[in-house]
């Protein structure tokens, strides 16, 4: 079956420390996303990718690192200048077609610093 | 279960009543509007979609209205039912390659 998979579901981050979200998609959908969700709000976007070695920031990109070496994937690194790390992440992918706008997301990666 | 929204809007219904959700859209560019529904702990799915040039679409048990005149947006679920008790958000594209704009949700809960 074709989908998009975030890893780990659960990840527990010190202090100072980066950690790097994994998304994979095998939709062949040209276009990746990262959104952040946290109590009370709605998904903001971090990065976005619409095609392969290039992305652009999003509306709260500080503190985040993207790649996009591979059509299929598409990582997150948290960085330590990222100052409340603590939220809901997800990822998503769409055809870059203009007729079909549906995204596709994962399941989510829940990243608590402790 | 996890919860994605602590301080969301929150509309209650009976079990086999109608519901109303709406939405308050920014962008008088946008011509493209979808509706996911988001479970606690999980990713949101696709309900439903409208384009500009529509002003209401109907899915299974689902509706959604676009009064563009206003910039609001509304999902009508019939019948609701406990698998309907999720958050909801709309979301808003204003061209092919901008990425959606997603509002801030409303929670769903369906007394039984």
């Amino acid at each position: 079956d074709g989908g998009i998979t975030q890893s780990p579901k659960y990840l527990f981050r010190k202090e100072g420390q980066n950690v790097t979200l994994s998304c994979e998609q095998n939709l062949n959908h040209d276009a990746m996303y990262w959104y952040r969700q946290d109590p009370g709000q709605g998904l903001r976007l971090i990065y976005y990718s619409q095609i392969v070695n290039d992305f652009q920031k999003g509306d709260i990109a500080e503190g985040y690192s993207v790649s996009r070496e591979k059509k299929e994937s598409f990582p997150l690194t948290v960085t330590s200048a990222q100052k409340n790390p603590t939220a809901f992440y997800l990822c998503a992918s769409t055809p870059q077609e203009g007729i079909n706008y549906g995204y596709t997301f994962g399941s989510g990666t829940r990243l608590t610093v402790v | 279960g996890e919860s994605v929204g602590l301080h969301l809007p929150t509309l209650s219904v009976q079990e086999g009543d109608n519901s109303i959700i709406n939405c308050a859209y920014s962008n008088s560019a946008s011509d493209y509007f979808i509706w996911y529904k988001q479970e606690s702990g999980k990713g949101p799915q696709f309900i439903i979609d409208i384009r500009s040039n529509m002003d209401k679409r109907q899915g299974q048990r689902v509706t959604v209205l676009l009064n563009k005149t206003v910039k609001h947006l509304s999902l009508q679920i019939a019948a609701t039912q406990p698998g309907d008790s999720a958050v909801y958000f709309c979301a808003e594209i204003s061209s092919g390659n901008t990425p959606l704009v997603f509002g801030k949700g409303t929670r769903l809960s369906v007394i039984a």
